[in-house]
Parts: structure tokens; C-alpha cells; sequence
């Protein structure tokens, strides 16, 4: 596409529950990422797909975070046990090569916890 | 130590004047450098990449890169109200490390 989808633009979930964030990034792009941001932050690296693989998953909170990349394009963060302290915007972005030269965000999934 | 620090401000400027927003950052082994803007509610957009030390100029906008320094600055010349908005100075190493940004305002 012509840039960085995120579906959904907003989630409201209880707490507990099981949540899916879907990214397409724009086409060609090898690379990957996952941020989130809070309120009043910059946003702070979960993890960076070269094509299908996690190149580096050094950010992910803990296990009950986990995204995939099945097919090198889409990817999806899934959020397992949600808990009021994930709520935030999840934003996605993609670039050519590993962020040698900035990257494209999409317009993010802000989601909510209650 | 955080990776990427920069002053949250607020930084207010009038219509018209430089504004000068600053960065640090930790990594001496970083090779790429970056400035977005994130207006309120909206996701940053890259407006400026610098890979060497010195200036770099486009439009309004100057980055200026000191490796030895650990130091990136953007100065915007002729603030415009629509530059208000959050700058956040990014930079690549091990990984991409972003800072908190800083909040600008430019008042008519």
C-alpha cells in the first residue's frame, strides 16, 4: 500500500482479555517494527521483523507479548492477559533496509485497557 | 542513563524566531540520526536524517551533528505556528532509540 495501515485505530478491552494488532506495511519494505508510546513519551521498541523472522525481540515487556510475521508483510501483535498498564498507542513502521534511513510510521492503534 | 535524552521543555518561541531543540545520546557507535515531528494525537513523521558531522539544511530546517560531542540539535528558522508540535530526536544503533521529545510551541 501507499503507506503504514494499523488496524484497528482504537481498542477498548477488559482486562484479562486477548488482544490482536494488525500491521501492513508498505510494499517492498523488508523491515519491521513495533513501538508503543504513552502519554508524554517517546515511543519505545518491542520488535523488529526482518522479513518473516524477529531479528530482535529485545523489547517485548514479557510473555505475554509475542508478534508474528508469517508471510515477510502483515504482522500481527498479540497481547495475551491484558492488563490496564498496556494501554498505550502501538505503532508500526517500515522501512527498505534496518532503519539506516528513518522509517514510515503508521498511524497507530490506540488501545485501552479497562 | 537513557540512550537519547532530550529536554522535555516546554519550548515556546514567537512567530518569526529560531528555534533551537537539542539531543544526546549514549551510543558512540550510533550511525544514523533523526529528527521527527509528532503533531498531538497523530504519529511522528521523519522531516530530517543527518549521517555526518556538520549542518545539514533543508528548508527552514538545519541539523547540525557532533559525533565527538554525542550531540544533535534542530534549529528551525521562521517558526511558523505549524511547527508547533512534539520533536523527537532519534538515533540508530544496536537499536533505534528514540527520545521523549520536546514540546514546542511557536506563538503568533
Amino acid at each position: 500500500g501507499a503507506g503504514v495501515s494499523q488496524t484497528p485505530s482504537n481498542k477498548v478491552t477488559e482486562k484479562g482479555k486477548y488482544v490482536e494488532l494488525r500491521c501492513d506495511p508498505i510494499s517492498g519494505h523488508t523491515a519491521l517494527y513495533w513501538y508503543r508510546q504513552s502519554l508524554g513519551q517517546g515511543p519505545e521498541f518491542l520488535i523488529y521483523f526482518q522479513g518473516t523472522g524477529a531479528a530482535d525481540d529485545s523489547g517485548l515487556p514479557n510473555d505475554r507479548f509475542f508478534a508474528v510475521r508469517p508471510e515477510g508483510s502483515v504482522s500481527t501483535l498479540k497481547i495475551q492477559r491484558t492488563e490496564r498498564g498496556d494501554s498505550a498507542v502501538y505503532l508500526c513502521a517500515s522501512s527498505w533496509t534496518g532503519g539506516a534511513y528513518g522509517y514510515t510510521f503508521g498511524s497507530g492503534t490506540r488501545l485501552t485497557v479497562v | 542513563q537513557k540512550e537519547v535524552e532530550q529536554n522535555s521543555g516546554p519550548l515556546s518561541v514567537p512567530e518569526g524566531a529560531i528555534a533551537s531543540l537539542n539531543c544526546t545520546y549514549s551510543d558512540r557507535g550510533s550511525q544514523s540520526f533523526f529528527w521527527y515531528r509528532q503533531y498531538s494525537g497523530k504519529s511522528p513523521e521523519l522531516i530530517m536524517s543527518i549521517y555526518s558531522n556538520g549542518d545539514k539544511e533543508d528548508g527552514r530546517f538545519t541539523a547540525q551533528l557532533n559525533k565527538a560531542s554525542q550531540y544533535v540539535s534542530l534549529l528551525i528558522r521562521d517558526s511558523q505556528p505549524s511547527d508547533s508540535a512534539t520533536y523527537l530526536c532519534a538515533v540508530n544503533g544496536n537499536q533505534f532509540y528514540f527520545g521523549t521529545g520536546t514540546s514546542l510551541t511557536v506563538i503568533p
